[in-house]
């Protein structure tokens, strides 16, 4: 069974400027993420979908980043404009309805 | 906000010895707790779970102890080995609030031949 597959693996912009990252999930997971993961920290939870609906978007930052799930399968999420501590590794999970959460490996962004 | 948190930031032990890796949480609603292994460079990966049904569950070297009294959790490594060495996460999930994982900060273990 794939794994959970995400890209970019690494990502280098300047300040200001704008990111999209891409997940797709394992075949059958209903349930997908996205997580923050600061140097040093655990990961933070920014948006949770249910199929092609959002469940939890409440730490995501509104103002500057956007994820969608159009067709329940895949999910970009994008950040626009970057800010410096936006510099992390942003995981992507799934996960049958109440199941496990599988992890990629992360897209890990460095903001200049 | 009620979060999940660790006693030890950086734990070091010998190979061959047990590991005991702490964790406490707060929020009395969490009712599945989850402990993983993060290497350098990629996801964390799922270790062993418990629910709050249980105050013990063990795997093939490692053991989970839930203490609902103190809101405690420890990760045991039998026999700890090289390819032990990793950061160690707990998360709670409240399964109320829709399977959502909270992560206390990590604990790196690092194993010394």
């Amino acid at each position: 069974e794939a794994g959970v597959a995400q890209s970019p693996r690494y990502k280098i912009i300047e300040k200001r400027q704008s990111v999209a990252f891409w997940c797709n999930p394992i075949s059958g997971h209903a349930t997908l993420y996205w997580y923050q993961q600061i140097l040093g920290q655990g990961p933070k939870l920014l948006i949770q979908f249910q199929n092609n609906g959002v469940v939890d978007d409440s730490q995501l930052p509104k103002d500057r980043f956007s994820a969608e799930r159009l067709k329940g399968v895949d999910s970009t999420l994008k950040i626009q404009p970057a800010k410096l501590e936006d510099s992390a590794v942003y995981l992507c999970a799934s996960s049958r309805d109440t199941g496990e959460l599988f992890f990629g490996e992360g897209s890990r962004l460095t903001v200049l | 906000g009620e979060s999940v948190g660790l006693h030890l930031p950086t734990l070091s032990v010998q190979e061959g010895d047990n590991s005991i890796i702490n964790c406490a949480y707060s929020n009395s609603a969490s009712d599945y707790f989850i402990w993983y292994k993060q290497e350098s460079g990629k996801g964390p990966q799922f270790i062993i779970d418990i629910r709050s049904n249980m105050d013990k569950r063990q795997g093939q070297r490692v053991t989970v102890l839930l203490n609902k009294t103190v809101k405690h959790l420890s990760l045991q490594i039998a026999a700890t080995q090289p390819g032990d060495s990793a950061v160690y996460f707990c998360a709670e999930n409240n399964n109320n609030a829709g399977n959502m994982l909270t992560f206390g900060g990590g604990t790196r273990l690092m194993v010394k031949p």
